[in-house]
């Protein structure tokens, strides 16, 4: 156990649709980051928030959005849904948000949501 | 943008034997770490690399982080069943401007087949 949870586990939902995942990081960490994993394009870097602020952005669909709230936990927000977005999405975190310190920043996964695009 | 090649692909080996994988990169990296993810599970991390020409062991496993910092390897010694799985390398930040932040640069992965 990673501690970083994720809910939900699944998500089935329809073309068009939005849905909001959540994430809550390990106890003190500060940073989180999510990432996207399909079979064709493997785990893809989408987003990045720090203590409540975006970071680093990756390649994210405008559709999609994120915010970091005052404690720390985050939600991804997919909106207008499309078949191509059926993926797993992982968050995850880190004590810290700039490599090159001295440790602090090995990110830890949580269990992801399989999020089905009907 | 970065790329990571990863190999192979995959591996079928006989439970006890040794295995080999590694990471190659088109631009440095200022970290290197390696995850295991099983079916159903996020992917846990292993070893995190942290200096050029780093060796790092963690128990049965041992990673290096590449002189050039531009690769990786990982090698797995005595396999066991429990070691199926994918193992992914990610490079960490290096982008002048460090606007790359705490992003991963994940490799397409190598499928571990233990047979007993």
């Amino acid at each position: 156990d990673s501690g970083v949870t994720q809910t939900p586990k699944h998500l089935i939902t329809a073309t068009g649709q939005r849905v909001t995942l959540r994430c809550s990081p390990r106890s003190g960490d500060l940073s989180v980051y999510w990432y996207q994993q399909s079979l064709d394009q493997g785990l893809q870097f989408l987003i990045q928030y720090y203590n409540g602020e975006e970071r680093a952005k990756g390649n994210i669909l405008e559709r999609f959005s994120a915010q970091q709230f005052p404690d720390l936990h985050s939600e991804l927000n997919l909106s207008s849904l499309e078949l191509g977005d059926s993926a797993l999405y992982f968050c995850a975190s880190s004590a810290r948000g700039s490599p090159g310190l001295a440790g602090g920043y090995e990110q830890f996964f949580g269990p992801g949501t399989r999020l089905t695009v009907l | 943008g970065q790329q990571l090649n990863q190999s192979p692909q995959s591996m079928f080996i006989q439970e006890g034997e040794d295995v080999s994988m590694n990471c190659t990169s088109s631009s440095i990296f200022n970290t290197w770490l390696w995850y295991k993810q099983e079916p159903g599970e996020g992917p846990v991390l292993l070893i995190a690399l942290y200096k050029a020409g780093e060796l790092t062991s963690n128990g049965r496993l041992t990673a290096q982080f590449g002189i050039t910092r531009k690769d990786s390897f990982l090698n797995i010694s005595a396999s066991i069943p429990s070691d199926v799985g994918i193992y992914f390398c990610a490079g960490q930040g290096a982008n002048a401007g460090g606007t790359s932040y705490g992003k991963l640069t994940f490799g397409q992965g190598t499928i571990l087949t233990v047979h007993p």
